[in-house]
């Protein structure tokens, strides 16, 4: 088992759509966690740091962890054309990213 | 502000051919550095991370090296490449081992 699953996509909204992207992870030491965002070959870009559980905003940007049940979640608010890419989780402590779910945003 | 820099961006090698990667950070001092790998539509592996110069730490057994000559570079070398050397490497630094990893652009190899 991966020590960090994701959601695998691909993922397809409309324009405005609020989105949830998602992971699992399987170690409870797992303390901090990280949303990158990838368009296609280029290297990711960090979107959200989070440490502990509850949720921290930037934007339109959400992101949520659940430590009771090793879940962690990136919200969209509006969507834009802007926002397709891939979208990749991470757990910092051991470096250890999800495979990562594609988000087209349609017009 | 901080700026990470790679090179080359696209490469393409033959089998048996050697290899070296560079990546440089600027703005920072001390940073940890890390080199991953991406196959395509996966997510990153990690090969090496280091704390200091002259100190690397190897996550996955393979053909790869990796060195850091000086504070700020950190180079991944290969002395014979192979077909599974293929792939979408990343080089990226943090503040410390519990700070946020910012990416470099990347570099595309292609073994042939």
């Amino acid at each position: 088992q991966k020590e960090v699953e994701q959601d695998p996509g691909p993922l397809s909204v409309p324009e405005g759509a609020i989105v949830s992207l998602n992971c699992t992870y399987s170690n409870s030491a797992f303390q901090y966690f990280m949303w990158y965002r990838q368009y296609s070959r280029k290297g990711p870009e960090l979107l959200m740091y989070t440490y502990s559980s509850g949720n921290k905003e930037d934007g339109r940007f959400t992101a949520q962890v659940d430590k009771s049940s090793k879940y962690i979640s990136l919200f969209i608010r509006d969507s834009q054309p802007s926002d397709s890419a891939t979208y990749l989780c991470a757990n910092l402590g051991k470096s250890t990213f999800g495979d990562g779910t594609t988000l087209t945003v349609k017009p | 502000s901080q700026t990470i820099h790679q090179w080359p961006a696209t490469l393409v090698q033959p089998v048996g051919s050697p290899l070296s990667l560079e990546c440089t950070v600027e703005g920072t001092s001390n940073p940890n550095l890390y080199w991953y790998r991406q196959a395509a539509g996966r997510g990153l592996q990690l090969l090496f991370y280091s704390v200091g110069i002259g100190q690397i730490s190897s996550e996955v057994p393979q053909n790869l090296s990796a060195s850091r000559p000086q504070d700020r570079q950190f180079i991944l070398s290969s002395k014979k490449l192979l077909l599974s050397d293929s792939g979408f490497y990343l080089c990226a630094w943090s503040r410390g081992g519990l700070h946020e990893q910012y990416f470099g652009p990347g570099t595309r190899l292609t073994v042939t």
